[in-house]
C-alpha cells in the first residue's frame, strides 16, 4: 500500500543528544514536509523540500536539520540546539508544492526529552 | 502574518444533533483545507476548498468557503460517536503547500 512511514513511533532523548527521525514515502511525491505539533496547538512547519537535493527552512527551523538525498526519504535531525524538543513530529508529502495538492501525513513520532 | 482562528476549540455534542465549526482567517486566501486527527494519530485530509463559494460534502460532514468573509465552516449533521476527533483547518497564504497556517483545532466529543 502507498503511504508515508515514520520511525520510530516513540523516542526518548537525553539532554545534549542529537536524534534522527526517519520518514519514507512510496507515493512518488516530489514535495515533503516536517511539522511539529505541541499539545492543544496546530501544526508548525519545520522544513520542507520541493525536490531532491533541495530543502528550505520553515517557520521554526532553529535546532533542526534535514537532508533529501533520495526522493522517497526526508529524515529530520533534532539537534542539541533545540531547547524544547518534546513534541509530536509529523512528516508529510504532496505530489508537488503547488497550492491545492492534497497533503498526506505519516503516523507521527513522539519525541520526549528525559 | 496570517492568523487562523477556529471556534469553538472544544465542542461536546449529543448524538443526532447538528453543529458547525468555524474557521476565520486574517488575510486573503482562496485555498482552505480541513483535516481530522484522532488522539495520538496522524492527520487525515477531509476537504480541500479551492475557490469562493466552494462546498464539499462527505457523509455527515459538509465544508464551505466564503473568501470574501474569510470564513470556512465545517457543518456536522446528525452527529455520531465515530465523528469524535480533533478537526483542523489550514489556510494557504501564498499559493504553495508550504505556506499553510493551521488553526489550533476543535476537539469534538460526541456523546451517546
Amino acid at each position: 500500500d502507498g503511504g508515508i512511514t515514520q520511525s520510530p513511533k516513540y523516542l526518548f532523548r537525553k539532554e545534549g543528544q542529537n536524534v534522527t527521525l526517519s520518514c519514507e514515502q512510496n507515493l512518488n511525491h516530489d514535495a515533503m514536509y516536517w511539522y511539529r505539533q505541541d499539545p492543544g496547538q496546530g501544526l508548525r512547519l519545520i522544513y520542507y523540500s520541493q525536490i531532491v537535493n533541495d530543502f528550505q527552512k520553515g517557520d521554526i527551523a532553529e535546532g533542526y536539520s534535514v537532508s533529501r538525498e533520495k526522493k522517497e526519504s526526508f529524515p529530520l535531525t533534532v539537534t542539541s540546539a533545540q531547547k524544547n524538543p518534546t513534541a509530536f513530529y509529523l512528516c508529510a508529502s504532496s505530489a508537488n508544492a503547488v497550492s491545492g495538492n492534497t497533503i498526506y501525513f505519516g503516523e507521527g513520532s513522539w519525541l520526549t526529552v528525559v | 502574518e496570517l492568523k487562523v482562528e477556529q471556534n469553538p476549540l472544544f465542542l461536546s455534542m449529543q448524538e443526532g444533533k447538528n453543529y458547525t465549526i468555524y474557521c476565520n482567517y486574517s488575510t486573503t486566501s482562496d485555498r482552505l483545507y480541513w483535516y481530522r486527527q484522532d488522539p495520538g494519530k496522524s492527520l487525515e485530509s477531509l476537504f480541500v476548498l479551492l475557490s469562493n463559494g466552494a462546498v464539499k460534502q462527505e457523509g455527515r460532514l459538509m465544508a464551505s468557503l466564503d473568501t470574501k468573509a474569510r470564513l470556512s465552516t465545517l457543518h456536522i449533521t446528525a452527529a455520531v460517536h465515530d465523528l469524535s476527533a480533533t478537526y483542523f483547518c489550514a489556510v494557504d497564504s501564498g499559493g504553495s503547500n508550504y505556506k499553510l497556517t493551521f488553526g489550533k483545532g476543535t476537539l469534538l466529543t460526541v456523546n451517546p
